[in-house]
């Protein structure tokens, strides 16, 4: 099956920082997807990439969406201690309601204040 | 607009008990979903149902079954209960769009233990 291999596992970073993880794949995909988990929380969604090449922003967030369809990354601008949490990627196949996401497994980030 | 709902929010169950868990939405959403997720392997696709009265196996679907109550309601049932299944279990349902592309929305998770 398709996986995501997303990176880094784990950051440590100074409040005020910038931030920037990965995810790359195998195979295809028609949609990006990144989701912020906090702790004891389902995932949240953050930002949704449709087209190859495509540049997204949310607030201090920009994500972009690999010319070769295989990849995608995620920065985060000027860390806050709020960003603490665990960032997942996902990939969508199908272009119909209910085709399945496949998900990295995530990079924590933790913040230093 | 409470989004995507679950219950219980924490159970334990012996090993070979059975339980049902819960979810809703009030979204008008067509598409379900329940994934579980174990520390360092993301979130994984168990059963999804694209429509009401349609459901298909994910990735891991083995000692679960699930119901599309209705549109509104999809719950995932585990008949015999294995220390295995100890995990976050996650419902999530999905947003209509005009375009080829959709999302997906995340219930609170349910956290079981089975000892």
């Amino acid at each position: 099956g398709q996986q995501l291999n997303q990176s880094p596992q784990s950051m440590f970073i100074q409040e005020g920082e910038d931030v920037s993880m990965n995810c790359t794949s195998s195979s295809i995909f028609n949609t990006w997807l990144w989701y912020k988990q906090d702790p004891g929380e389902g995932p949240v969604l953050l930002i949704a990439l449709y087209k190859a090449g495509e540049l997204t922003s949310n607030g201090r967030l920009t994500a972009q969406f690999g010319i070769t369809r295989k990849d995608s990354f995620l920065n985060i601008s000027a860390s806050i201690p709020s960003d603490v949490g665990i960032y997942f990627c996902a990939g969508q196949l199908g272009e119909t309601s209910g085709s399945r996401l496949t998900f990295g497994e995530g990079t924590q980030l933790t913040v230093n204040p | 607009n409470a989004g995507v709902t679950q219950t219980p929010k924490f159970q334990v169950l012996k090993t070979g008990q059975s339980m049902t868990l819960q979810c809703a939405q009030d979204m008008n959403h067509n598409s379900m979903y329940w994934y579980r997720q174990d520390p360092g392997m993301g979130l994984r696709l168990i059963y999804y149902s694209a429509s009401e009265g349609t459901t298909d196996k994910g990735e891991v679907p083995n000692g679960y079954n699930v119901s599309r109550l209705n549109k509104r309601e999809f719950s995932l049932r585990l008949e015999s209960a294995a220390p295995s299944q100890t995990s976050v279990y996650f419902c999530a349902s999905s947003v209509i769009l005009a375009q080829p592309a959709y999302e997906q929305y995340f219930g609170p998770g349910t956290r079981l233990t089975v000892t």
